[in-house]
């Protein structure tokens, strides 16, 4: 089953606005909180990742809200920019594991 | 140029038979991990390999394969195609054996079985 669920499936944006993408997980174990963007032909790459031990990061327009007793996790995206059309997908992970848990992804779209 | 490769960029097969995808890692780093993207299904880990020897499995089905060779290249077989593994193959590279160091996408490989 689905160990990360994400939502929603597609966003569309105006440009200046605030995009927002929730993840939510069950397992508890998880420890690391990544959100991967995905350009068309690209693979994904990290944008942002946060810890369970702090509630929100912030880097530039893209800020993390993290909410550990409801287990959920938003990426927030300010002054969306047409640059920013992608798919966002949000992972998560334990510490000394292998692997990501992937949500589905949330293509996003900007219009200028 | 994240400094994974993978090739080839775009495979079309027909049902039944068997291909090979490559990954080259970005230098020095010494694991790859696969991955499938399935439109429905997201990203699925299939497989961890770390200077040379299996470390993980995920979802890898018994008809898919996979090696690290000694100059740390990765190596996906995949054999009696389905076409419901048609799906974009991605590799990932990382220095270290777990997830802690970070991991770096290749490009992918779309592999379209008809």
């Amino acid at each position: 089953q689905q160990q990360v669920k994400q939502s929603p499936q597609s966003l569309i944006v105006q440009k200046g606005g605030i995009s927002i993408i929730n993840c939510a997980y069950e397992n508890t174990a998880f420890d690391y909180f990544p959100w991967y963007q995905q350009f068309p032909g690209k693979g994904p790459a990290l944008l942002i990742a946060i810890r369970p031990d702090v509630s929100e990061k912030k880097e530039g327009r893209f800020t993390i809200s993290f909410n550990k007793s409801a287990k959920q996790f938003s990426l927030h995206i300010m002054d969306s920019q047409p640059g920013d059309s992608a798919t966002y997908f949000c992972a998560a992970s334990i510490g000394t594991g292998n692997q990501f848990y992937f949500g589905t992804g949330t293509s996003l779209t900007v219009i200028p | 140029d994240s400094g994974v490769t993978q090739t080839p960029k775009h495979l079309i097969t027909a049902t039944g038979q068997r291909v090979t995808l490559r990954c080259s890692p970005r230098s020095g780093d010494l694991s790859v991990y696969w991955y499938q993207q399935s439109l429905d299904q997201g990203l699925q880990f299939l497989i961890q390999y770390y200077n040379g020897e299996e470390r993980a499995k995920g979802n890898i089905l018994e008809r898919f394969s996979a090696q690290q060779f000694p100059d740390l290249h990765s190596e996906l077989n995949l054999s009696s195609l389905e076409l419901g593994d048609s799906a974009l193959y991605f590799c990932a590279s990382s220095v270290g054996q777990s997830v802690n160091y970070g991991y770096t996408f290749g490009s992918g490989t779309r592999l379209t079985v008809v």
